[in-house]
């Protein structure tokens, strides 16, 4: 099956602070890459859709400013938190699709982030 | 908007015994695509099993099954012989054409020995 590689699986940073997380496609061509937000014990909500070499699509209520998110190539997504507040602790999944015909997703090993 | 529903929010099923997780959703659209993905301690999200709207027959992966019912918008999950390995939390997921996978609030399955 594909494999999609997140970076880092966890990190801690300080309040005030950016930190970047990476969504690799190994094995394919990730036309759409998408970021998710899991808070504890509740299900993954979409916070945007990020496609090659266009601006992403953030959900509402998303503050595109605040998770920016950019897909450079067809095998590298990253999302970056600026300036990170406590409230942005969070686990965070990226998964990644091939070209249309393919009906599943493919999900990276997510990221726990703590803002302190 | 796509929505789905999962009405269990915990089950618990004996070692060996069968368990059924229950989905609906709502949509307008008539071919679309359906999953469970499970999550387990580590939070990997792992496909189960997935289900094209348009097949009439209920897809099977070896212990799991569905019972996909298209004009009722339901979509239950048959977990067979349960395992000690098969505790995990359940999502039920909807995805139409090339879009984003819509997912349930998810269902926390105990397994006890």
């Amino acid at each position: 099956g594909a494999v999609v590689s997140q970076h880092p699986s966890w990190v801690i940073c300080k309040s005030g602070t950016s930190v970047k997380i990476e969504c690799r496609s190994l094995d394919f061509q990730a036309t759409t890459m998408f970021w998710y937000r899991q808070f504890p014990k509740q299900s993954l909500m979409l916070m945007a859709t990020s496609n090659e070499g266009s601006k992403a699509t953030y959900e509402q209520g998303v503050e595109k400013d605040k998770f920016l998110i950019n897909h450079a190539s067809l095998t590298l997504s990253t999302l970056t938190v600026t300036s990170a507040h406590p409230e942005d602790s969070s686990f965070y999944i990226c998964s990644a699709t091939r070209d249309r015909g393919y009906t599943e997703a493919f999900f990276g090993q997510g990221t726990r982030l703590t803002v302190v | 908007a796509q929505t789905v529903t999962q009405s269990q929010p915990e089950m618990s099923v004996q070692e060996a015994e069968t368990v059924t997780l229950s989905c609906t959703y709502d949509t307008s659209e008539s071919d679309y695509y359906l999953f469970w993905y499970k999550q387990p301690p580590s939070r990997q999200m792992i496909l189960v099993i997935r289900q094209e709207a348009y097949k009439q027959q209920n897809a099977t992966e070896n212990r799991f099954s569905v019972n996909f019912q298209k004009a009722a918008k339901s979509f239950s999950l048959k977990i067979s012989d349960s395992q000690l390995g098969d505790a995990a939390m359940y999502f039920c997921a909807y995805r139409f054409n090339n879009n984003d996978m819509r997912f349930g609030a998810g269902t926390r399955l105990t397994v006890k020995p």
